[in-house]
């Protein structure tokens, strides 16, 4: 069965910086693109980032863009999002997501999420 | 960006009855739209691709259709365990985006 589990979330000052992980299972992982997208409390989906099989190409929503780094480890079956100068409107729960077969942004499979609050 | 926008924000419908929400891009998409069952707590989970296919393993109560700007989806007969919220996403430009979602609830 397909697994994506996240972790690294936690609680950190504005300015701070945390990485957050994704550990794929049960798919070849190095054959998806995978994404990173959030959810602020009580709040509606948001997509933040996403990087291609190889990690040759990495797209960002504008307004993480410079502060968060999307990466992925195919040999450790792994995703991350390195995010920098941490903002009180960061504060969500972050999950990663399989895109589709077919190079698609159909999330298909995500993980049960990460929570990241901003604050002092 | 293409904005998403839903009709309507909440909706309470008796068990056994029709259920349709609505989503509208700001332009053109093409079918390039997925719908997302959330229920709380939990991740979201892909329910409809391309405007009207059923992802494997989803009851046929739940359907899509639609091309272009306008789309709809509709769960044929309400069931307890369909409350959650319902989310519409696109992905024809970057940066993919979703609609604000639409929660449902039974009276």
């Amino acid at each position: 069965e397909v697994q994506l589990v996240e972790s690294g979330g936690g609680l950190v000052q504005p300015g701070g910086s945390l990485r957050l992980s994704c550990a794929a299972s049960a798919f070849t992982f190095s054959s998806y693109w995978m994404s990173w997208v959030r959810q602020a409390p009580g709040k509606g989906l948001e997509w933040v980032a996403n990087i291609k099989q190889d990690g040759s190409e990495k797209y960002y929503l504008d307004s993480v863009r410079g502060r968060f780094t999307i990466s992925r480890d195919n040999t450790k079956n792994s995703l991350y999002l390195q995010i920098i100068s941490l903002r009180a409107e960061d504060t969500a729960v972050y999950f990663c997501a399989r895109e589709g077969a077919s190079g698609s942004a159909i999330f298909d499979y995500w993980g049960q999420g990460t929570l990241v609050t901003v604050s002092s | 960006d293409i904005q998403m926008t839903q009709s309507p924000s909440s909706l309470s419908a008796s068990v056994g009855n029709r259920v349709t929400i609505t989503c509208q891009a700001s332009q053109d998409i093409s079918n390039y739209l997925n719908w997302y069952q959330q229920k709380p707590g939990k991740a979201p989970k892909l329910l409809i691709y391309d405007a009207s296919n059923l992802e494997t393993g989803v009851p046929s109560r739940f359907s899509g259709s639609g091309s272009g700007t306008d789309f709809s989806f509709t769960i044929s007969s309400l069931q307890p365990e369909d409350i959650a919220t319902y989310y519409c996403q696109q992905y024809d430009n970057l940066p993919f985006t979703f609609g604000p979602g639409t929660k449902v609830d039974i009276k």
